[in-house]
Parts: C-alpha cells; sequence; structure tokens
C-alpha cells in the first residue's frame, strides 16, 4: 500500500526559530508532492508543491527540500511565528498516465505550535 | 476561502442511522475527493468521482456510497452508523482526474452517539 511517512508528531518551536517537518515516501511512482497546511474548524490549504525535478522550491518563508534518491522530502519555516501554528500534512501522488488512481496519499500530520 | 462548499457543518446522529453530506466544487472543478479525518488515522482517501463517474476507491467501507450529480456537486452517503463512523468528512475538488492542485473545503463534523 502506498504510504506516506511523516515526523515528528508534533512540534514545539520559539518564535522566529526554524520549523522543520519531514516525510518519507516508498512509491516511485509519486511525482507531486504538496504540503497542506489545516487550521482547527478549517479544511487543508495549499501551501506550497513541489516535484522532483528541483531539489528545492521556496515560496516566502517556507521552503520545500527534496531528496530523490533518498526518497524523503521535507518543509522548512522559516522565522517561524505564532501564526504559523497549525496543523502540516504532506502529501504525494503518482504522475498522471491515463486511466487509474491518483489521489493524494497524506502523512498523518504534524501539529505545530509556535510560542512567543 | 477554497471555492468548496459542504453542508452541513455539524451532524449529530445516532448508531444505526443514515446521513447525507453534501459538496459543491469549486467553479470548473469536475473531479470531486471525499476523504475521512480522524485523530489516530489522518486523512485517509475515501472515493473520487470525475464528470459524474466513479474515478477510484479507497478505503471506503460498504456501508458508505456516493455519487456526482449533473451539475457536478456530490453527496456522500452514510448508512448504519456506528460510534467508529464519528469523524472529519472532506470533499477537495480539482479540475483535472489526476487531484492537482486540490482543494478542500471546511468539512463535516460528523457525531454518532
Amino acid at each position: 500500500q502506498q504510504q506516506v511517512k511523516q515526523s515528528p508528531q508534533s512540534l514545539i518551536v520559539q518564535k522566529g526559530g526554524i520549523s522543520i517537518i519531514n516525510c518519507a515516501y516508498e512509491n516511485t511512482a509519486f511525482d507531486y508532492f504538496p504540503w497542506y497546511q489545516q487550521f482547527p474548524g478549517k479544511g487543508p490549504a495549499l501551501l506550497i508543491a513541489i516535484r522532483p525535478d528541483v531539489s528545492e522550491k521556496k515560496e516566502g518563508r517556507f521552503t520545500i527540500s527534496f531528496n530523490k534518491s533518498a526518497k524523503q522530502f521535507s518543509l522548512h519555516i522559516m522565522d517561524s511565528q505564532p501564526g504559523d501554528s497549525a496543523t502540516y500534512f504532506c502529501a504525494a501522488s503518482p504522475k498522471y498516465s491515463g486511466a487509474g488512481s491518483y489521489q493524494l496519499t497524506f502523512g498523518k500530520g504534524t501539529k505545530l505550535s509556535v510560542i512567543p | 476561502d477554497s471555492g468548496v462548499t459542504q453542508t452541513p457543518k455539524h451532524l449529530i446522529t445516532a448508531t444505526g442511522q443514515r446521513v447525507t453530506l453534501r459538496c459543491s466544487p469549486r467553479s470548473g472543478d469536475l473531479s470531486v475527493y471525499w476523504y475521512q479525518q480522524s485523530l489516530d488515522q489522518g486523512l485517509q482517501f475515501l472515493i473520487q468521482y470525475y464528470n459524474g463517474e466513479e474515478r477510484a476507491k479507497g478505503n471506503i467501507l460498504e456501508r458508505f456510497s456516493a455519487q456526482q450529480f449533473p451539475d457536478l456537486h456530490s453527496e456522500l452517503n452514510l448508512s448504519s452508523l456506528e460510534l467508529g463512523d464519528s469523524a472529519l468528512y472532506f470533499c477537495a475538488s480539482s479540475p483535472e482526474p489526476w487531484g492537482t492542485p486540490l482543494h478542500f473545503g471546511n468539512g463535516t463534523r460528523l457525531t454518532v452517539t
């Protein structure tokens, strides 16, 4: 079964610090790796995504690092703020090649708390 | 606002009952996905519809069923409810069948008592 393993389960970071969340996958057919941010009472919202042809993607304070050979990718949040406190999910889906199943497989989530 | 609308926001019902959850996808999106979120299992994929037809099935119980209507809205039907069915149920939509990018609604919280 396709799996995406996410760690840590929870993370406490001081304001201004760097938050790092890691994910590992098994299926080499995975081709798209997004990160979602979820606030209490809301649905997950797409934060940033990467494809395996690049090793890093940066959007503002959020960076995805991707290691294809290790089958790992991570989310770095620079200068973490209390407003970043949320649950973060990594996910993966295979490359589209016609009929079949291409839904996102999610990690179990990381609850981030940024303390002032 | 993702543009995906789910109703109702909360649902409280008793064991053995049947409920229907409704989802309207973002304008122009043809693909609808249903996910179940529980504390210990994270986001579990249930089922996908694309332009009215079932596209993929995940960990969906036989007591659960779904459909997508010609106007592209979707309904998830849960029957013979058990306590363990209590969870958040999310609908998500995407323009194409491959699910990227995927936009989620704010979910329906189901409580079975």
